[in-house]
C-alpha cells in the first residue's frame, strides 16, 4: 500500500505565474487535508476535503488559492499569481474515513515552492 | 479557535539523558493530540498519539502524559540517541488538527 504521493516534489515558479501542487491520498482515504510550512515554523492548515467536496478552508487565503479532490484523480492545491511570500513547504495528509477529522494523519513528502 | 503553545523551541541534551517536550492548548473540545518527528527535509512522522479518555500512554524509550484539566501535554523521551535529533511537533485537534511551532531537539554523542 502506497503512502501518500505527492507532486512535483520541488517546484520553481515566477513571480505572476501559476502552481499546482498535486496530492493522491493512501488507498482507502477519502479525507485530505493541505498545510503550509515556513522556514523554521510549524504546518499552518489551509484546507479539508473529501471527494468533491471542501469541508473546510478556513486556514486558505481568499484570494489566489483554490483547492479541489474530484471524484477521480489526486486533490490539487493551486495557487495563483504567485509572490514570493508563497515560497514555502506544502505537505498534504490524509486519513480513512472511519478515522474522520479526530483520526491519524498520515503526511505526504511534500512539495517545496520556490517563487523566483 | 485552538491556539497550541510549545515549548522550548530549542532542546540540546547529552546521549544517554531524557528530553522533556510540553504543549498547552486552548480549546477544551480537543480531543486527539498526536506528536510529530520532522527530520530536515523530510514529511513529519507520527510517533506516538494519546486520546483525551487517557493519561499517559508509552512506547519504548517515548511516553506522552496529558492533563486535560490543565490543557497541557508533554512529550518524554529518556536515553536520547543522536538519531533522535529532529524538529518534533505536537498538535491538538477537534476537528482541524492545530500545531505547536515545534521543537528542535539536538542530541549531542
Amino acid at each position: 500500500n502506497a503512502g501518500v504521493m505527492q507532486n512535483p516534489r520541488h517546484l520553481v515558479r515566477r513571480r505572476g505565474q501559476e502552481a499546482r501542487l498535486r496530492c493522491s491520498p493512501m488507498k482507502g482515504h477519502s479525507h485530505v487535508y493541505w498545510y503550509r510550512q515556513l522556514p523554521e515554523e510549524g504546518l499552518k492548515f489551509m484546507v479539508y476535503l473529501q471527494k468533491e467536496n471542501i469541508i473546510d478552508e478556513s486556514g486558505m487565503p481568499k484570494e489566489r488559492f483554490s483547492a479541489e479532490f474530484p471524484k477521480e484523480g489526486p486533490s490539487i492545491l493551486r495557487i495563483q499569481q504567485v509572490v514570493r511570500g508563497d515560497s514555502a513547504a506544502y505537505f498534504c495528509a490524509s486519513s480513512p474515513p472511519a478515522g474522520g477529522p479526530s483520526g491519524e494523519q498520515f503526511f505526504g513528502p511534500g512539495t517545496r515552492l520556490t517563487v523566483l | 479557535g485552538e491556539n497550541v503553545e510549545q515549548h522550548p523551541s530549542t532542546l540540546s541534551v547529552q546521549e544517554g539523558d531524557s528530553a522533556v517536550i510540553k504543549c498547552t492548548y486552548s480549546d477544551s473540545a480537543s480531543n486527539y493530540f498526536p506528536w510529530y518527528k520532522q527530520e530536515l527535509g523530510k514529511r513529519p512522522q507520527l510517533i506516538i498519539d494519546i486520546r483525551s479518555n487517557v493519561g499517559e500512554k508509552k512506547d519504548q524509550r517515548i511516553a506522552v502524559t496529558l492533563n486535560k484539566t490543565a490543557k497541557h501535554f508533554s512529550l518524554h523521551i529518556t536515553e536520547t540517541q543522536p538519531e533522535d535529533s529532529a524538529v518534533y511537533f505536537c498538535a491538538a485537534r477537534s476537528y482541524i488538527p492545530t500545531f505547536g511551532r515545534g521543537t528542535s531537539l539536538i542530541v549531542h554523542p
